[in-house]
């Protein structure tokens, strides 16, 4: 049971190009979500998604995509990077019963120059 | 717009000190309060508190939730220079926008 896993864990990125962010888990969770993390922010809820074939924007969602194809994977992608959009970006999961709490990814540290 | 606001924001203890950090929250169908240790890598879950006035506990930390005055304190007791890190705390919304809100953090600097 290896829990929530992002790939890749370091990137460096022009402006202009765009990547995706992989995140998938492997506890049948229906829920899951992308939070970008900011020195002095705190984590930001950029889309989640409730269920296969469900998405939703989260608090700053402008320039990522994302889909929800299968309940394992949720890919976040970046269409075209930004400086602003260097961060660490955390993928989480959870199983929405109410005594459950989020599992979050090892995070992805990226770099937009 | 749900908002959560922690405070302080930066601490600086000796080993041995009690500290509390405080969490305020306005959230929309709230369901719970969350709270996460964050040490340099994904947070780390603590507690989860659903009911006013009961209090979580776990080894020397320990939390409660005031639903009516809507604010939690997280307490850690004779501090350790291993409980230095991020303290987030969250808000749990239920029904069908289902999400969490996340304050900003108090980052814990416990000095030997």
């Amino acid at each position: 049971n290896a829990g929530v896993t992002q790939t890749p864990k370091f990137q460096v990125l022009k402006t202009g190009q765009s990547m995706t962010l992989q995140c998938a888990q492997d506890m049948n969770h229906e829920y899951m979500s992308w939070y970008r993390q900011d020195p002095g922010m705190g984590l930001r809820l950029i889309h989640y998604s409730v269920g296969a074939g469900i998405t939703d924007q989260g608090e700053v969602p402008n320039g990522y995509n994302v889909s929800r194809s299968t309940t394992e994977d949720f890919p976040l992608r970046l269409l075209s990077a930004a400086p602003s959009q260097t961060s660490v970006y955390f993928c989480a999961s959870q199983a929405i019963i109410f005594t459950d709490t989020q599992y979050f990814g090892p995070g992805t540290r990226l770099t937009v120059l | 717009e749900d908002k959560v606001v922690q405070s302080p924001l930066s601490l600086v203890v000796h080993e041995g000190d009690t500290v509390t950090l405080n969490c305020s929250y306005e959230v929309t169908n709230f369901r719970s309060l969350l709270w996460y240790k964050q040490e340099k890598k994904a947070p780390t879950f603590l507690f989860m508190l659903t009911s006013s006035g009961i209090e979580k506990k776990s080894g020397r930390l320990s939390s409660i939730l005031d639903k009516k005055e809507l604010f939690s304190i997280l307490n850690i007791t004779a501090t350790q220079t291993g409980d230095s890190a991020v303290y987030l705390c969250a808000g749990d919304s239920g029904g069908s926008n289902y999400k969490l809100t996340f304050g900003k953090g108090t980052l814990l600097t416990v000095n030997p």
